[in-house]
């Protein structure tokens, strides 16, 4: 089963707007960490934020973590028609080793 | 690219059939991680070896099984395959099984059971 909900389950903008994607959990958590998948192909780590850490920026990407609310905000800003991809969110909870959890993901498409 | 590789892209079986999956990880990395995702669906955890050992496993039954060799490079085994076991099969290397190491994903293996 799944421990992260993102929302919206998609989400069409157009070129040069900001897109903010939403991602849910429900157990305390390491760490959040935040993937892009481009059609059914591999992962491409983007992001991680620890359990201890409220943000977190990395060029166009701003991540956000509420623990208290069990949630977390990705934000692409001056996006990109090839930021279109779908976007994961997957929580690492494991006492020993790392073992990811991921949601179902937001697909983003970014109209040129 | 993240010098994870996985064979073959593509493969098609029948239900009941058996199949190997091979992934090869990253120069320098000695865990791999197994994820099953399905069409329009995250990825669910299989296992994770570490030093050729498993070192964690998901909610998958036995007929999943897996190995690690001596140089990292790991296999992924399915017996008794299932239609339901049609999906995309990413393995992903990371430097250690620590929580917060970051894991690099293959491209995956797309199987389809028919």
């Amino acid at each position: 089963s799944q421990q992260g909900e993102e929302d919206p389950q998609a989400l069409s903008i157009q070129e040069g707007e900001n897109a903010t994607m939403n991602c849910s959990y429900k157990t305390s958590i390491n760490n959040l960490q935040w993937y892009r998948q481009n059609s059914g192909r591999g992962l491409v780590h983007l992001i991680l934020i620890r359990s201890n850490e409220r943000e977190k920026h990395s060029g166009r990407l701003r991540v956000t973590l509420d623990t208290s609310k069990k949630s977390s905000s990705l934000l692409i800003t001056a996006s990109r028609a090839a930021d279109t991809a779908s976007y994961f969110c997957a929580t690492d909870a494991s006492t020993s080793g790392s073992r990811l959890t991921f949601g179902e993901g937001t697909q983003l498409t970014v109209n040129p | 690219e993240t010098g994870v590789t996985q064979s073959p892209t593509h493969l098609i079986k029948t239900r009941g059939q058996q199949v190997t999956l091979r992934c090869s990880s990253q120069s320098g990395h000695n865990t791999v991680s197994w994820y099953q995702q399905a069409l329009g669906q995250g990825p669910q955890f299989i296992f994770q070896y570490y030093r050729e050992e498993e070192n964690g496993r998901g909610n998958f039954p036995p007929r999943f099984s897996g190995l690690q060799f001596p140089n990292y490079s790991s296999e992924l085994n399915v017996n008794a395959l299932e239609l339901d076991d049609s999906a995309l099969y990413l393995c992903a290397s990371s430097l250690s099984y620590h929580r917060g190491v970051e894991q690099y994903f293959g491209p995956g293996t797309r199987l389809t059971v028919t």
